[in-house]
């Protein structure tokens, strides 16, 4: 199973959106409404921010959203905010396993 | 909360039984998951649990060499690693899984493989 294609960087100010987009196949993203969204900051654990392809969980910032389109899912920031630095990963479920995205790295300028 | 232990380092070879203790939550209830991560690279899910513990599934890296299993009256989370090897150095973080994401993480434990 290979990993889901991401961008490797993505940046933006203060106040302004950016997208983050996790590109796989038939058998995982397009298959199933089960892509979910997680944001590393350095030495720490991963920490949930979006599931189900749109669900948020609660504590999560409502400038938090997700989609999908065919093949690719996608996670906006509205309104980035300097603590939103960090990495990004997408995962998807495959019908019986698991597989993470390459990671984005989030640079707030 | 999720808490690991078992850290270290080992062999090429060697063998190391990682453990997760599980609290503020009903721990039966839940699948449970490892997951890992190489030194500066990107999440892997290795395994994951049934609630009762009888259907194991696992990545093809390890299969075969790992073994998940969980004792729900401890509320307790395991992964034996045998035969491992250099490409197994990670932290590896136990996972709360809740039908089709993890949402809760524990801290993690460093695996490192070198002679």
């Amino acid at each position: 199973q290979s990993a889901l294609t991401q961008p490797r960087s993505v940046s933006g100010s203060p106040g302004q959106s950016v997208t983050i987009s996790c590109t796989g196949t038939s058998s995982d993203v397009g298959a199933f409404n089960y892509v979910s969204w997680y944001q590393q900051h350095p030495g720490k654990a991963p920490k949930l921010m979006i599931y189900n392809v749109t669900e948020r969980p609660s504590g999560v910032p409502a400038r938090f959203s997700g989609s999908k389109s065919g093949n690719t899912a996608s996670l906006t920031i509205s309104g980035l905010q300097a603590e939103d630095e960090a990495d990004y990963y997408c995962c998807s479920f495959t019908g019986r396993l698991y597989v993470f995205g390459t990671a984005t790295e989030v640079t707030v300028l | 909360q999720l808490v690991e232990s078992g850290e270290g380092l080992v062999q090429p070879g060697g063998s190391l039984r990682l453990s997760c203790a599980a609290s503020g939550f009903t721990f039966s209830s839940y699948w449970m998951s490892w997951i890992r991560q190489a030194p500066g690279k990107g999440l892997e899910w290795v395994a994951n649990i049934e609630k009762d513990g009888n259907e194991k599934n696992y990545v093809d890296s390890v299969r075969g060499r790992f073994t998940i299993s969980r004792d729900n009256a401890k509320n307790s989370l395991y992964l034996q690693m045998n035969r491992l090897r250099a490409e197994d150095t990670a932290i590896y973080y136990c996972a709360k899984y809740d039908f089709s994401h993890f949402d809760s993480w524990g801290q993690g434990a460093l695996v490192t493989v070198s002679s």
